[in-house]
């Protein structure tokens, strides 16, 4: 069901910039808003980014993402051992084949 | 603090039916939408089920459109998802989450369709 394509893995030592990409479709990331989550081992997701860009309180400023027509990214600064993790894009889409649609999840190693 | 505990999982036969419900606390909920999200087990996350504020708007995904009913109860704070026909590719964690951007998510309630 995941419409939004990232890529399995990303790894990175610990101090390093880690990119994930997501792309999508006119139909959701190109006309709608785009949001990352990261979902630690055993646990419910949690919304990292929200709105393309924006950081909830509490946050890190080392997690940013950006936008740019039917593709989206997060990075991530200073990797550290607890940024281990899956992370998902998502958006809502104007087709309407869900509510929303999630990215098929990018698992990030910390080596 | 806002919080959100679903209940309801269990065990059922293909072809059964499930009631999930969500119980929020912490915000007003008539202030925000809710949504269902399930994680079959090792894989990705798949949005079910939204609602507006009001019930005036209603998505499911094509997966479950005719099968699952979402509901909300205001004077309760509470999100409900009605399960029926379920089979085994329902098996899975489902997730009720807040607003349009899942800003809040409960802990999960594990769904397992099986004979």
């Amino acid at each position: 069901q995941s419409v939004l394509t990232q890529p399995p893995s990303a790894s990175g030592t610990p101090g390093q910039r880690v990119t994930i990409s997501c792309s999508g479709s006119s139909s959701n990331i190109g006309s709608n808003y785009v949001y990352w989550y990261q979902q630690l081992p055993g646990m419910a997701p949690k919304l990292l980014i929200y709105r393309n860009n924006q950081r909830p309180s509490g946050v890190p400023d080392r997690f940013s993402g950006s936008k740019s027509g039917t593709s989206a990214s997060l990075a991530i600064s200073g990797l550290r051992s607890e940024d281990e993790a899956d992370y998902y894009c998502a958006a809502w889409d104007d087709s309407l084949i869900a509510p929303g649609v999630f990215g098929t999840g990018t698992k990030v190693t910390v080596l | 603090e806002v919080q959100l505990v679903e209940s309801g999982g269990g065990l059922v036969q293909p072809g059964g039916s499930l009631r999930l419900s969500c119980a929020a606390s912490g915000f007003t909920f008539t202030d925000y939408s809710m949504n269902w999200v399930r994680q079959a087990p090792g894989k990705g996350l798949e949005w079910v089920s939204y609602i507006s504020r009001s019930d005036g708007t209603i998505y499911y995904a094509d997966f479950v459109k005719g099968r699952f009913t979402i509901s909300r109860d205001n004077a309760k704070s509470s999100l409900y998802l009605q399960m029926n026909s379920l089979g085994a590719e329902d098996t899975a964690v489902y997730y009720c989450a807040r607003d349009v951007s899942l800003d809040y998510w409960g802990q999960g309630t594990l769904v397992t369709v099986s004979s």
